[in-house]
């Protein structure tokens, strides 16, 4: 069957610039993850739904990320005003469990370049 | 956050030859996860551990978790070209899950 995927694989934009990154889970799964990988580094955790439910955003490096999973399936992770240090490959997991998520499948990420 | 150390940062071996890796935190986990990532994909899982001393095999790959539950390894045996990637451990508190920063396997044929 179809695994996580992630829209656009690729973006670049120019410091200052607003960016929406797409993350389609599988079919029925419960939990949705968002990570931070920066060139060289082990993803970061960024923020947690389960549903609908955004259970932990303790992740997000400032107030200009904001994501949403408003049906509790697909979900967008916004950057508002993007910074160089923003450049990173962005990674989203689903899982199938409503509990502790241990089963992950990550989709192929998004590479964004601030320039 | 949470650091977990891995180590080696990168091994260059031949075919056939065994792999071991490991992954140290100064943190207690309640689980240890292994993950292999290749160029331009995300992460796939490759073996899930529960409990210390758990040691467990997906193939020709076995993980550990450590009595202490603050370090886990994963060796690779007989090693073959396809091996090649960075290797990640992930140990879960609460609801996150912390990276360490990779082992980088190359497999010379």
């Amino acid at each position: 069957g179809a695994g996580v995927s992630q829209s656009p694989r690729y973006k670049v934009a120019k410091r200052g610039q607003d960016v929406a990154l797409r993350c389609d889970p599988i079919s029925g799964h419960v939990s949705l993850f968002w990570y931070q990988q920066a060139l060289g580094q082990g993803p970061e955790f960024l923020t947690y739904f389960q549903n609908e439910a955004q259970l932990d955003k303790s992740g997000l490096p400032s107030d200009r990320f904001f994501a949403e999973r408003p049906e509790g399936s697909v979900s967008t992770l916004k950057i508002q005003r993007t910074q160089q240090e923003d450049s990173a490959v962005y990674l989203c997991a689903s899982s199938l469990a409503g509990a502790v998520p241990y089963e992950q499948y990550f989709g192929p990420g998004t590479r964004l370049t601030v320039t | 956050g949470q650091q977990l150390n891995q180590s080696p940062q990168s091994m260059f071996i031949q075919e056939g030859e065994d792999v071991s890796m490991n992954c140290t935190s100064s943190s207690i986990f309640n689980t240890w996860l292994w993950y292999k990532q290749e160029p331009g994909e995300g992460p796939v899982l490759l073996i899930a551990l529960y409990k210390a001393g758990e040691l467990t095999s997906n193939g020709r790959l076995t993980a550990q978790f450590g009595i202490t539950r603050k370090d886990s390894f994963l060796n690779i045996s007989a090693s073959i070209p396809s091996d090649v990637g960075i290797y990640f451990c992930a140990g879960l508190a609460g609801n996150q899950f912390y990276f360490g920063t990779g082992t980088s396997l190359t497999v010379i044929p």
